[in-house]
């Protein structure tokens, strides 16, 4: 078992709508978790991150954390076409040094 | 701004050549990282380091070492390369009290 999963893709989704991406991970004592944004040929650059249980809300992006099911996840609202990208779930392992990443999710909004 | 900058975008080497990716950031960040990444397999981690001349390994140091000499600066050296090493390499730091990683633009290896 993978310690972060997250579907490949692609999703695709119309301009507008809302797109949801999923991670779980195995470590039960993670504490941080990350939501990465990557374009095709650039780096990962961080747009959301989370320690506690419930919803975090930065403009149209929402991250969402259940440690009980150890279940991270990224809503985008009124999708845009510029949101096309690579999203990579990460979780820090304990004592915080070490990042995992998932493989990442292609997401395709069309216009 | 933050800046973390790799010393080549693209490279080319021979089977069996020393390579050197070079990394320098001018945040004052203690912990410095090396990734590769490949298709379906994500990020995995190199090595870190948490300070000047530490180093740890990460997931998949086989076939590679490091070296920090300067807390800005931190290099990945393949001692012997080979095809399986063809990759993009990314380093990326971030501060002692940071979570986000901040990374460079890659250096996209092919080891012929």
């Amino acid at each position: 078992q993978k310690e972060v999963e997250q579907n490949s893709g692609p999703l695709s989704v119309p301009e507008g709508a809302i797109a949801s991406l999923n991670c779980t991970y195995s470590d039960r004592g993670s504490q941080s978790f990350f939501w990465y944004r990557q374009y095709s040929g650039k780096s990962p650059e961080l747009i959301m991150f989370i320690y506690s249980n419930g919803d975090k809300e930065d403009g149209r992006f929402t991250a969402q954390l259940n440690k009980a099911s150890q279940y991270v996840s990224l809503l985008i609202r009124d999708s845009q076409p510029s949101d096309s990208a690579t999203y990579l779930c990460a979780v820090n392992a304990p004592g915080g040094f070490k990042t995992i990443f998932g493989a990442g999710t292609r997401l395709f909004v069309k216009a | 701004d933050v800046k973390v900058t790799q010393s080549s975008r693209y490279l080319v080497k021979r089977t069996g050549e020393k390579v050197f990716l070079e990394c320098v950031q001018d945040m004052d960040h203690e912990n410095m990282f090396w990734y590769r990444q490949d298709p379906g397999l994500g990020l995995r981690l190199i090595y870190f380091s948490y300070d000047v001349k530490m180093k740890e390994k990460g997931d998949i140091p086989e076939g590679y070492s490091v070296s920090r000499e300067k807390k800005e600066r931190f290099s990945l050296i393949l001692e012997s390369a080979s095809t399986n090493q063809t990759s993009m390499y990314l380093c990326a730091s971030r501060d002692r009290g940071g979570r986000e990683q901040f990374f460079g633009p890659g250096t996209r290896l092919t080891v012929l």
